[in-house]
């Protein structure tokens, strides 16, 4: 079975600007989580997308936002950059249905705000 | 609110000595617990979970776990440290919600001295 996978590894963006991160869920999954994960800190939840809707969300603005496509992969947009958004994003995966939490991590996204 | 705290920022362990890391944790059931490592530059590996039954949790890499309810605790243990154990390790709660949330601790970085 395939992992998660996250795209790009790294990236570079200056404040005011968006980006997009992108996670291929692992085979059999159909849920996604987003993780923020500042330097020196525990992940924080973002949000979840579960049948191609959100389904769940964490403190984070309205900036922060999400799609899962039909074949669950997913992606992050965040708009307006700030430079507290410097952090690691993770993508997880799991098959709610289980409620095991069942989560594989994908390898994150390092994303740089200057 | 729900809340993990991980007592030691930082541990230190020679090669071969036993480890304990602390975990303790605010919710208003028993939930969901897990602990999760994490190498430089990776995402999220899951050490073990408890849900429910033997409070005594079996995970990979040698790795337990005890759940104390009546301390609200969920310390991982390892009786013999490795140098490739030196990671960084966070204790997790999973919330009992229609989706999965999971809420991490702020981890505790291991240092591993040969």
């Amino acid at each position: 079975e395939t992992g998660v996978t996250q795209s790009p590894t790294h990236l570079i963006k200056t404040r005011g600007q968006q980006v997009t991160l992108r996670c291929s869920s692992q085979s059999g999954h159909n849920t996604v989580s987003w993780y923020q994960q500042a330097l020196g800190q525990g992940p924080q939840f973002i949000f979840q997308y579960y049948r191609e809707e959100e389904n769940g969300r964490g403190n984070f603005p309205p900036r922060f936002s999400g799609l899962q496509f039909p074949n669950y992969s997913s992606e992050l947009n965040v708009n307006a950059l700030e430079l507290d958004d410097s952090a690691l994003y993770l993508c997880a995966s799991s098959l709610l249905q289980q409620k095991n939490y069942g989560y594989t991590f994908g390898s994150g996204t390092r994303l740089t705000v200057v | 609110a729900q809340s993990v705290t991980q007592p030691d920022i930082h541990i230190t362990v020679s090669e071969g000595a036993s480890l304990e890391l602390r975990c303790n944790y605010s919710y208003g059931a028993t939930p969901y617990l897990f602990w999760y490592v994490q190498s430089p530059g990776q995402g999220l590996q899951l050490l073990l979970k408890y849900f429910s039954g033997d409070t005594l949790v079996q995970g990979i890499k040698g790795f337990e776990a005890e759940f104390k309810r009546s301390q609200s605790s969920f310390n991982l243990r390892k009786p013999s440290v490795h140098w490739s154990d030196a990671a960084e390790y966070f204790c997790a709660v999973g919330l009992k919600t229609s989706y999965d949330k999971v809420i991490f601790g702020p981890g505790t970085s291991l240092s591993v001295i040969p």
